[in-house]
């Protein structure tokens, strides 16, 4: 069956440190992945997918970047962190461009 | 912008009571429309879909397009449903946009 995971689950960062988010997925291959973001009153934001290694789309202009050095690994990156990037974020997969979309355990980053 | 729409961030209702959250969506044709629930403490997950017209944990949701709305029903109220609804939407680059999510509390 497949699972996907995300870590690390609760990251607390200081202002202008790097980010790295992981988000991995067994038991299938070749999957959509997305990075997600969901924050209070705005709900369900899609940041980036990617339908393939190294194929990364961006959704909306922001200070993360996202890349995909391996099939089922999805990495979630900032250089230097903003207060307006505390959220918590959630990865997905599916199969293909149609069909469900199943969600990781999320991350929740506080950025002091 | 292909979008939807969620009017109420909370809802409160009475066990056994009927609850219906609210989507509208943009209008652009046929659009395929999805409900995805957050239960507390688990992941977020599908609960439906329009084209299934299926009825799951009791929930139904009907696309009107006279009113491109898509809203999710309930005809008695559980209070394990108490969690976090979202309704989805597939863009033109088949990705699912989401509303910003109705928090529906059933009240014992």
């Amino acid at each position: 069956s497949q699972t996907i995971h995300q870590w690390p689950a609760t990251l607390v960062q200081p202002v202008g440190s790097p980010l790295s988010l992981e988000c991995t997925v067994e038991g299938t291959s070749n999957p959509n992945l997305y990075w997600y973001r969901q924050a209070a009153g705005r709900g369900l934001q899609l940041l980036f997918y990617s339908v393939g290694i190294g194929q990364i789309s961006s959704e909306v202009p922001q200070n993360l970047s996202a890349s995909r050095p391996q099939d089922r690994q999805f990495i979630l990156s900032s250089k230097k962190l903003l207060l307006s990037d505390s959220g918590f974020y959630l990865c997905a997969w599916r199969r293909g461009q149609i069909g469900e979309l199943f969600f990781g355990e999320g991350s929740r980053l506080t950025v002091l | 912008a292909q979008r939807v729409t969620q009017p109420e961030k909370l809802l409160s209702v009475f066990k056994g009571a009927p609850v219906e959250l609210k989507c509208n969506y943009s209008y652009s044709g046929s659009p395929e429309l999805f409900w995805y629930v957050q239960y507390s403490r688990q992941r977020l997950q599908l609960l439906l879909r329009h084209i299934s017209r299926e009825s799951i944990k009791g929930f139904t949701a009907d696309l009107n397009k006279g009113e491109t709305s898509f809203h999710l029903k309930k005809p008695f109220a559980q209070e394990e449903d108490s969690a976090m609804y979202y309704c989805a939407r597939i863009t033109g680059a088949n990705n699912l946009f989401f509303g910003t999510g109705t928090r529906l509390t059933v009240i014992p």
